[in-house]
């Protein structure tokens, strides 16, 4: 059964500084693989997709990387913002292309 | 730019009776999706649809949960007997290919049973 772990689970930054977010999953054979931003009481947003045979993508000040064979994923944030504070949800779409399971996140707050 | 709706935002009711949450889903799209969060929680797969048949549920999608795509643009979530435990948000998310399967996340039903 895929198992999807974020790492930390909570990060406090001061703005400006770069940061990297961690995914772990345990079975390999994956479709693909989005990051999603959730505010709070809110509704998911997608960030970026990473299809199985792609190692990275790019979106303005956010870099996805993805090692399928270590069952890795990094998200990476550039010159982090106060707007930027929120959750990040890192979630495997499996191999037959019906569904998709979500990590815990991990929460951003980037201050002032 | 096209997004999946949802109603109602927030919805009460009491044990035992049934609900009823909607979807719009984005036009074009032609697989659809039901997850929930519960406070805390992480999201959870419930089901997928796909061509007006589910194409893969979750063992937390039992005889009490079923969907529907009553007519061309609305795709229902149905919770025949409602529990304390299903008192969570449920979101709807829709696809558009095999191709890439990004799927796009509806602003979620909160679903409060009493």
């Amino acid at each position: 059964k895929q198992e999807v772990t974020q790492i930390p689970a909570a990060l406090s930054v001061p703005e400006g500084e770069n940061l990297v977010l961690n995914c772990s999953f345990t079975d390999s054979a994956i479709y693909n693989l989005q990051w999603f931003r959730q505010d709070p009481g809110k509704g998911l947003t997608s960030l970026l997709l990473i299809q199985s045979s792609q190692r990275e993508q790019t979106s303005g000040r956010l870099n996805a990387s993805l090692d399928k064979s270590s069952g890795r994923s990094t998200l990476y944030i550039a010159a982090s913002q106060p707007g930027d504070s929120a959750t990040y949800l890192c979630a495997v779409l499996n191999q037959a292309g019906t569904a998709l399971i979500f990590g815990k996140g991990t929460t951003l707050s980037v201050s002032s | 730019e096209p997004e999946v709706t949802q109603t109602p935002s927030h919805q009460v009711t009491q044990m035992g009776q049934e609900v009823i949450l909607r979807c719009v889903p984005i036009s074009n799209h032609l697989y659809f999706y039901w997850y929930r969060q519960i406070l805390g929680q992480k999201v959870e797969f419930l089901v997928s649809f796909y061509n007006n048949e589910i194409s893969e549920k979750s063992e937390i999608f039992d005889d009490q949960f079923s969907v529907e795509r009553p007519d061309g643009s609305n795709f229902t979530l149905k919770i025949r007997s409602t529990k304390l435990e299903d008192s969570a948000m449920y979101f709807c998310a829709s696809s558009d290919s095999r191709g890439r399967y990004e799927q796009y996340f509806g602003p979620g039903t909160r679903l409060t049973v009493t």
